[in-house]
């Protein structure tokens, strides 16, 4: 079992549509979460940190569930914009910190 | 812009060769992670350095290598180039605290194609 799984992808909705993404790790012990996104050719940068209380940003809205070792992102209101792939990342902070990545689930928004 | 800057752009290597990349961190940031990231897959964590140790290390072999300098920017060496090599190399650079759950900030990349 791969530490990180998303769904495989890919996403192509319309514009102004809602998409979630998911996302499931299987080390117990992993601490922090973000989800990155990373746009064609280009480095991963981060979106949004991961809270147990759920986070919000604009259209963006992240849940973690640490009994099911579940993460989700839902984007609302897709723009052009969002097209990107999207990663899930997760951090076991045992004294080195290397990020785990999912292999990302691409999302293009279609006008 | 995350203040962090790779050298090279792209590189084109044959099978057998060395290559060595280059990474300046963002200003006050004491650590550096490096990331392999094959076409289609997402980053692999390949080591990390934090003053100017290696601290933890992934599934790479030997011939994959490090450094980091008192300024806190770092090389990745590899030795004895294979085709599976070719990927995009990320450098991530980040402020160790001690409390945990450093944001890592990535550069650009370094594309290598090993032919």
């Amino acid at each position: 079992r791969k530490e990180v799984e998303q769904d495989p992808g890919p996403f192509n909705v319309p514009e102004g549509a809602t998409v979630a993404f998911n996302c499931t790790y299987s080390n117990s012990a992993s601490q922090s979460f973000f989800w990155y996104r990373q746009d064609c050719r280009k480095e991963p940068k981060l979106l949004m940190s991961v809270y147990s209380s759920g986070n919000e940003d604009g259209r963006f809205t992240a849940q973690l569930n640490r009994a099911s070792q579940y993460i989700s992102l839902l984007i609302r209101d897709s723009k052009l914009s969002d097209s990107a792939t999207y990663l899930c990342v997760v951090n076991i902070l045992s004294g080195n910190t290397p990020l785990v990545f999912g292999k990302g689930t691409r999302l293009s928004v279609i006008a | 812009e995350t203040g962090v800057t790779q050298s090279p752009t792209h590189l084109i290597k044959t099978r057998g060769q060395q290559v060595t990349l280059r990474c300046s961190s963002q200003s006050g940031h004491n650590t550096v992670s490096w990331y392999q990231q094959a076409l289609g897959q997402g980053p692999q964590f390949i080591f990390q350095y934090y003053r100017e140790e290696e601290n933890g290390r992934g599934n790479f072999p030997p011939r994959f290598s490090g450094l980091q300098f008192p300024n806190y920017s770092s090389e990745l060496n590899v030795n004895a180039l294979e085709l599976d090599d070719s990927a995009l190399y990320l450098c991530a650079s980040s402020l160790r605290t001690g409390t945990g759950g450093d944001t890592q900030y990535f550069g650009p990349g370094t594309r290598l194609t090993v032919l």
